[in-house]
């Protein structure tokens, strides 16, 4: 079945990188994905990878994908405080690419 | 600009009462989904459907059902609300950039 895992929790300095970890369980992931939930608010689309890629980039993120260890991570260059927010992680699958999460992992960005 | 839109932004409805939740998008989606997301549990899968009239239940389908006629429209229905229903509401659809819709508080009292 699908399991996706996230540590709950990050600080870092403002101007500093943050890197977001992800493992997943189902080797028939489709898709990965990256949401931003700022309080309040809903899911955010960050962006995401197929699952035969190893890396993409836009801007300041960067995603890199280890498929042979199911692991998936999101690099945000330069943090900045409006990057504080909570990000999830989470793969498709099957024929419907249904969308199952991690956790969350919440951004702390300080001064 | 692409859109999932959510009906209500908060609602407070009554122990027992039928509740609907409604959820459009505007993408031409096959592809439509329903969670709630709780604090400390994440986002957990009520029900989705891959097409118009078809509906798979998710992780947590007890106490609620859905309907898609169309397929822009997915409707999530509380049949008896109950307390423990209180929660905030998701809806989703994919193709395969999944978006979200801004969400629905309900409360149920």
């Amino acid at each position: 079945g699908e399991d996706v895992e996230q540590s709950l929790f990050l600080s870092v300095r403002e101007g500093d990188s943050s890197v977001i970890n992800c493992t997943y369980t189902d080797s028939s992931s489709t898709y990965l994905y990256w949401y931003k939930q700022e309080p309040g608010a809903g899911l955010q689309l960050l962006t995401y990878i197929f699952s035969n890629m190893d890396m993409k980039q836009d801007q300041r993120l960067t995603v890199l994908l280890n498929k042979k260890d199911k692991h998936l991570s999101l690099r945000i260059a330069d943090t900045q405080t409006g990057d504080s927010a909570i990000y999830f992680c989470a793969e498709s699958t099957g024929t419907a690419s249904k969308l199952t999460f991690g956790t969350g992992t919440r951004l702390q960005v300080t001064l | 600009d692409v859109k999932v839109t959510q009906s209500s932004r908060y609602l407070v409805k009554r122990t027992g009462e039928k509740v609907f939740l409604e959820c459009v998008q505007d993408m031409d989606h096959e592809n439509m989904f329903w969670y709630r997301q709780d604090p400390g549990l994440g986002l957990r899968l009520i029900y989705f459907s891959y097409d118009v009239k078809m509906k798979e239940k998710g992780d947590i389908p007890e106490g609620y059902s859905v309907s898609r006629e169309k397929k822009e429209r997915f409707s999530l229905i509380l049949e008896s609300a109950s307390t423990n229903q209180t929660s905030m509401y998701l809806c989703a659809s994919n193709s395969p950039e999944a978006f979200f819709g801004q969400g629905t508080r309900l409360t149920v009292v």
